[in-house]
């Protein structure tokens, strides 16, 4: 299995703007998280989702944001419009419920100017 | 899911001499998780212990695990340069969801 795969790997993007994340999770895998690290706040996360339903969306920062995940293997994290504050690296992770642990992708790092 | 606390919060040590992280928790646990973060990556999955074992072992890593104190403790032997990196725990809480909530991590540099 290639891993957690997460695209694109570095995005760049103007204030105001769409910007889309994508994950694609270790198959067999039933849980996706959405993280987002940055140095002032650490690994905060935004969103899970078990069997591709949102179970707890209470870090999800405000309704500039939006995930979904409509089936087990893909799921996207939305921000529009974009603002600088969003700036940041979004990890995804999946894993199995009784498993050993969370699998994490590479991460998109996020820039919005 | 609850924060583990790490500490210390940073450590430096040289290349060859063991290195010891320590977490504290404080509810009741499921299991206790370490993760490794190379700066730049994601995180990686070093090790669980589940809340009815007392000791792990996965090559250079030794985990602890005293339920009573809730307290962790992750030991580095022979620590390398690539060792460098932060460390987080965090526990699966009994009765809790899946969810895990990192808390700040430690970071651990080892001179060559």
């Amino acid at each position: 299995d290639a891993g957690v795969i997460q695209s694109p790997r570095h995005e760049v993007t103007e204030m105001g703007q769409e910007v889309t994340l994508r994950c694609k999770p270790i198959s067999g895998h039933n849980s996706l998280f959405w993280y987002r690290q940055t140095m002032m706040r650490g690994l905060e996360l935004l969103i899970y989702f078990n069997n591709n339903v949102p179970i707890d969306d209470s870090g999800m920062p405000e309704d500039r944001f939006s995930a979904k995940m409509p089936n087990a293997s893909f799921s996207t994290l939305k921000i529009q419009p974009s603002e600088p504050r969003d700036s940041a690296v979004y990890f995804c992770a999946s894993s199995f419920r009784g498993g050993v642990g969370y699998t994490f992708g590479s991460g998109t790092r996020l820039t919005v100017v | 899911s609850q924060q583990g606390e790490e500490d210390p919060q940073a450590l430096s040590i040289q290349e060859g001499e063991n290195a010891t992280m320590n977490c504290s928790y404080k509810t009741s646990i499921n299991n206790l998780q370490w993760y490794r973060q190379n700066s730049g990556r994601g995180l990686v999955h070093l090790i669980l212990i589940r809340s009815n074992e007392r000791e792990k072992h996965s090559g250079r890593l030794r985990v602890t695990l005293d339920t009573s104190k809730k307290s962790s403790s992750l030991l580095i032997t022979a620590s390398r340069a690539a060792d460098t990196a932060s460390y987080f725990c965090v526990t699966e809480t009994q009765g809790g969801s899946e969810k895990l909530v990192f808390g700040k991590g430690m970071k651990l540099t080892v001179n060559p």
